[in-house]
């Protein structure tokens, strides 16, 4: 197994930019969620889904969308990028639509916005 | 709001001493669990404790949880170089299982 798989690494955009983070698991997961994590700030939670075409918002969702058509893809959009949103992103998996089991977590995507 | 806070921000210790690192959170919750990261890695996972157990232990690590007082310490024994990462504790409402929220982390630091 892969586990959570993340693309890019690393990305610079422009002001006013859209761009859309990848994020997919090949362990039939149900629960899948996108964080930020800055400095100083721990990991905040933009969106989540617990299963296919079932998304919500977490703490800190403006300036992002999400979408799930697939159990192992769950794509992070950036609909016009501020330099607020220059940050670590991260994409996790759980078995259960819950948290009554481990997250697993990608690598990880850096993003720069100039 | 952050629903876990860790404590110390940050720790310094030598090989083979202990670690310990607490974590205080704000309502009742069902399940606490701990996380490491490496510098410029994904958290992984380390333990998982639900509100009806006082303590658990895996490996090196142990984690106590008291619900009266609303915290958890997460304690690792004879550190090692390799145990320097971020730690951060993870707890989720009572009211519902879907989110988890994360605390700002311990940032422990062990010299050979």
């Amino acid at each position: 197994n892969a586990g959570v798989t993340q693309t890019p690494k690393f990305q610079v955009l422009k002001t006013g930019q859209s761009m859309t983070l990848q994020c997919a698991q090949d362990m039939n997961h149900e629960y899948m969620s996108w964080y930020r994590q800055d400095p100083g700030m721990g990991l905040r939670l933009i969106h989540y889904s617990v299963g296919a075409g079932i998304t919500d918002q977490g703490e800190v969702p403006n300036g992002y969308n999400v979408s799930r058509s697939t159990t192992e893809d769950f794509p992070l959009r950036l609909l016009s990028a501020a330099p607020s949103q220059t940050s670590v992103y991260f994409c996790a998996s759980s078995y259960e639509a819950g948290m009554r089991t481990e997250q697993y977590f990608g690598p990880g995507t850096r993003l720069t916005v100039t | 709001s952050q629903q876990g806070e860790e404590d110390p921000q940050a720790l310094s210790i030598q090989e083979g001493e202990n670690a310990t690192m607490n974590c205080s959170y704000k309502t009742s919750i069902n399940n606490l669990q701990w996380y490491r990261q490496n510098s410029g890695r994904g958290l992984v996972h380390l333990i998982l404790i639900r509100s009806n157990e006082r303590e658990k232990h895996s490996g090196r690590l142990r984690v106590t949880l008291d619900t009266s007082k609303k915290s958890s310490s997460l304690l690792i024994t004879a550190s090692r170089a390799a145990d320097t990462a971020s730690y951060f504790c993870a707890t989720d409402a009572n009211s519902g299982y879907s989110t988890l929220t994360f605390g700002k982390g311990t940032m422990l630091l062990v010299s050979p």
